[in-house]
């Protein structure tokens, strides 16, 4: 089956401090990738993805590479703000050969980011 | 962006009571949404599939006549907790695909947290 496994929490960090969240997956077919971020009292919104290995996915300062080699897709920034400090959550979706998805998302545990001033 | 509503954000019911959570796509046709429960600390865990006008996919393991759902538009959903339980008590959340693409995108809604006394 399928299955996403995160780097266990909580994350804290100071102010400009690089962040590395790993991420690691299982998948049967072609599975796209993503992150989606939590912030306190909102719903879950699409951080960024990727769709093919070696695709690199990038928002608001966010990158992850998708590496297929490793079956990873790792959540970096080069410097973390406090206005980052939310629930980051690495997910996969399978496609079929054609790209196209059947939609159900496998999410990981989460990881909660703190990031002091 | 694409706007996911639920309501009501927060209910607390006595156990034996039916609670029902809607779910709307305020600015885009969705024919598929999905229901998710997330447990305090760790990931949201798929419960079923909802397509408009046809009978909702469940996951292994989660009871249909325990959770009913409902897609009776393309823009709302609706999920009925059936004689609600304290082990009932938990944060549902659902996402919907937009209709016109045919990527990976789910749009989150903010959640609702229902306790069960």
């Amino acid at each position: 089956g399928n299955s996403v496994t995160q780097m266990e929490g909580p994350v804290t960090l100071s102010e400009e401090a690089f962040l590395t969240i790993n991420c690691t997956y299982t998948a049967t077919g072609y599975p796209s990738l993503f992150w989606y971020v939590q912030y306190p009292g909102e719903g879950l919104q699409l951080l960024l993805k990727a769709t093919k290995a070696d695709d690199k996915g990038s928002n608001k300062g966010f990158e992850a590479t998708y590496r297929k080699e490793t079956t990873s897709f790792h959540l970096e920034k080069g410097s973390v703000q406090v206005s980052d400090s939310a629930v980051y959550f690495c997910a996969l979706a399978v496609t079929n050969a054609g790209g196209t998805s059947y939609g159900k998302l496998t999410f990981g545990q989460g990881t909660i980011l703190t990031v002091h001033p | 962006g694409a706007v996911v509503s639920q309501h009501p954000s927060w209910v607390i019911c006595k156990s034996g009571t039916s609670v029902k959570i809607e779910c709307r796509s305020l600015d885009f046709q969705a024919t598929t949404m999905f229901w998710y429960r997330q447990f305090p600390k760790q990931s949201l865990m798929l419960m079923a599939t909802s397509n408009e006008g046809s009978k909702a996919t469940y996951e292994q393991g989660v009871e249909k006549d325990k959770f009913l759902i409902n897609h009776a538009s393309l823009t709302l959903s609706t999920l009925t907790v059936t004689s609600a339980h304290p082990e009932d008590s938990s944060f549902y959340i659902c996402s919907a695909r937009d209709l016109t693409s045919f990527t990976e995108t789910q749009y989150f809604g903010p959640g609702t947290r229902l306790l069960v006394l």
